[in-house]
């Protein structure tokens, strides 16, 4: 089955305490990217990767890192947590960029205390 | 500055009556916009893609227009089913010097009732 798998679904950490968000596609998509969804703001983009090593910034980019060593796997790394990362995060692939359609996870609740 | 504008930002209709949500954009360069459906809690599904030269496009009993010149989309859904209760994202798609930017709308929250 074509998906987008993220891991773990649900987390609840502290503020400085390293954390990686996987995901994972199989439908050999060029393009990933991460989007955090908060109440009220709508989804915002983190970062995206048009490529295998090919990475850049989002709207929103502050206090994540992501690395893109492989074509189906684009993890989301938080360094050191804040209260203010707690959100709703999900990853998505399409094809390339442009006008083709984009599949997305089922989403990460992350709660940072 | 690229936004996207939707309305309204809640909508309560009954099952079986229509219901349009709209979509303005000042985003530049266009390239395409999109509309996803997002059942609460879940990642959101693409429902329709249209590029400049596309007016109208339909899936099922969703239909998404575009207009180039006013900058403006609507979605038209028919004949709504409780299943229908949802958000509906409007996103734009940029041309810029990276490839391309997605700018999101906030999203319409339709609740269908019986």
């Amino acid at each position: 089955e074509a998906q987008v798998t993220q891991n773990p679904r649900y987390l609840i950490t502290v503020t400085g305490k390293k954390l990686t968000v996987t995901c994972s596609q199989n439908m050999n998509h060029e393009y990933m990217s991460w989007y955090r969804q908060d109440p009220g703001l709508g989804l915002r983009q983190i970062y995206y990767s048009m490529n295998v090593e090919v990475t850049d910034k989002g709207d929103v980019p502050e206090g994540y890192k992501v690395s893109r060593k492989e074509k189906r796997n684009f993890p989301l790394i938080l360094e050191s947590p804040s209260p203010n990362q707690t959100s709703l995060y999900f990853c998505a692939s399409s094809l390339f960029a442009g006008a083709y359609e984009q599949y997305f996870g089922p989403g990460t609740r992350l709660t940072v205390t | 500055k690229n936004q996207v504008e939707q309305s309204p930002q809640s909508l309560i209709i009954l099952e079986g009556k229509n219901c349009t949500l709209q979509c303005n954009y000042t985003v530049s360069p266009f390239s395409n916009l999109r509309w996803y459906k997002q059942d609460t809690g879940r990642g959101p599904v693409s429902l329709t893609i249209m590029t400049f030269s596309e007016n109208t496009k339909s899936n099922g009993r969703y239909t998404a227009t575009l207009d180039a010149d006013t900058k403006q989309s609507s979605l038209h859904i028919t004949a709504s089913q409780l299943s229908d209760s949802a958000s509906y994202i409007c996103v734009v798609s940029a041309r810029n010097q990276a490839g391309t930017a997605l700018i999101f709308g906030k999203g319409t929250t339709l609740s269908v009732s019986s």
